[in-house]
């Protein structure tokens, strides 16, 4: 049982370059959310999704875009990296009922430069 | 709005010694509350979560919670801490309505020998 698989684990990248970040779950769950984890800033929320098909922003969505065509998968991408945007990020989902706690994977490590 | 204040974003406490994180929400309906942890290139793991169930919530690893909605508080404790006990904690707070959760900033606990 894998859980939350975040893929790739490690990516550096230029400025202006872009990229997709890639999450699986395998529970079946209908939430899915993007993270950013930043120095004494905690995690903050980018953008989430309640089921296939839909996405919402959170609280930093600026320069980020995601999609949510399957619902095992929900796809975070940088159309133009800048430098703000290094950060280590993670994914996480969860069941649709209030009060379910939140799976995570194990964050991919972005740096731009 | 929801929101969530850890006390010290860094704990040091010795081996065999009390351990005592402090979290305070905001909701403005009745909470669900988490305490997560986090080891050094990880994910976030849940130790325990409060739903209206009892108030006194036992988690993973010896830890539990007692929630106080007289002070709005969430504070995580264990009686002995153990090397392995050294992460990073993050509250975070969720209510009926929300399909979201808010996180704390988060406390680092350090354990010396």
């Amino acid at each position: 049982n894998a859980g939350v698989t975040q893929t790739p684990k490690f990516r550096v990248l230029k400025t202006g370059q872009s990229m997709t970040l890639l999450c699986a779950q395998d529970m079946n769950h209908e939430y899915m959310y993007w993270y950013r984890q930043d120095p004494g800033m905690g995690l903050r929320l980018i953008h989430y999704s309640v089921g296939e098909g839909t996405t919402a922003k959170g609280e930093v969505p600026d320069g980020y875009n995601v999609s949510r065509l399957k619902k095992q998968n929900f796809l975070l991408g940088l159309e133009s990296a800048a430098p703000s945007q290094t950060s280590v990020y993670f994914c996480a989902s969860s069941r649709t009922q209030t009060g379910q706690p939140q799976h995570f994977g194990d964050g991919t490590r972005l740096s731009i430069l | 709005a929801q929101s969530v204040t850890q006390l010290g974003s860094h704990v040091s406490v010795s081996e065999g010694a009390l351990v005592l994180l402090r979290c305070n929400y905001s909701s403005s309906v009745p909470p669900y509350l988490f305490w997560y942890v986090q080891y050094p290139n990880q994910g976030l793991q849940l130790l325990l979560k409060y739903t209206s169930a009892a108030t006194l919530v036992k988690g993973i690893n010896g830890f539990e919670a007692e929630f106080k909605k007289s002070e709005t508080s969430f504070h995580l404790t264990k009686p002995s801490a153990h090397m392995s006990d050294a992460a990073e904690y993050f509250c975070a707070v969720t209510s009926s309505g929300y399909s979201t959760l808010t996180f704390g900033k988060g406390t680092m606990l350090l354990v010396s020998p």
